[in-house]
């Protein structure tokens, strides 16, 4: 299966900045997400990010809040825009493998973001 | 909404005790149901999956599952756990309408007292 590696791993930023997490795959992959996984809550998608168009939004996050990049088959950032102590959270990259894996999703290991 | 509901936020089990994880998904048409574990420190990775075929699926490290299409659901279980089964478990399900989104229960977090 692909190898992911998020950076920063994790970070503490203040009110109002904005913050880029970075998700590098090892293969080319078809499919890549950003997820979200609260305190105490469980991993909700935010998007899809495509290769060459625009991500595809989930209900509940837009593009403003949340823009994301994908420039090639390898490579995708995911931007916190404009932060707030309620996005304190950790974020995750994640590819979906087709084949004998048909379908299974490999994860990265997370940035855990911090707000003041 | 589709959704994933995990019974247990948490459970404290001795070695060699047995292991239920119940999972319940709502979501009318066919789904490829998941378990994924996230050990202490790790990445969260795949425990085992249902596609189709036999509803009892064996995963890694002696766990299985058994999907119950009339009740909506896909426990988790380990006759028989050990300390290194102290991680968190998430139940997933992914609609198959051809699309990846997967749904991801609350997770359940296993202690397991040596």
């Amino acid at each position: 299966s692909a190898v992911i590696s998020q950076k920063p791993s994790r970070d503490i930023c203040q009110r109002g900045t904005s913050l880029t997490i970075q998700c590098q795959v090892d293969s080319q992959v078809t499919m890549m997400f950003w997820y979200r996984q609260q305190p105490g809550q469980s991993l909700t998608l935010i998007a899809t990010a495509n290769q060459g168009s625009e991500a595809t939004y989930e209900s509940g996050f837009v593009i403003d809040k949340f823009p994301i990049s994908r420039p090639n088959l390898t490579f995708s950032t995911l931007t916190v825009s404009n932060m707030s102590p309620e996005d304190s959270s950790i974020y995750l990259c994640s590819v979906a493998s087709r084949g004998a894996g048909a379908n299974v999703l490999t994860f990265g290991a997370g940035s855990r973001l911090t707000v003041l | 909404a589709q959704s994933v509901s995990q019974h247990n936020h948490h459970v404290i089990l001795s070695e060699a005790a047995s292991l239920e994880l119940g999972c319940n998904y709502s979501y009318g048409g066919t789904v490829n149901l998941f378990w994924y574990v996230q050990y202490p420190g790790q990445h969260l990775q795949l425990l085992l999956k249902y596609f189709s075929g036999d509803p009892l699926v064996k995963g890694i490290k002696g766990f299985e599952a058994e999907f119950i299409k009339s009740k909506f659901s896909f426990n988790l279980r380990k006759p028989s756990v050990q300390w290194s089964d102290t991680a968190e478990y998430f139940c997933a399900v992914r609609p198959n309408t051809g699309g990846f989104k997967t749904i991801f229960g609350a997770g359940t977090r296993l202690f397991v007292k040596a």
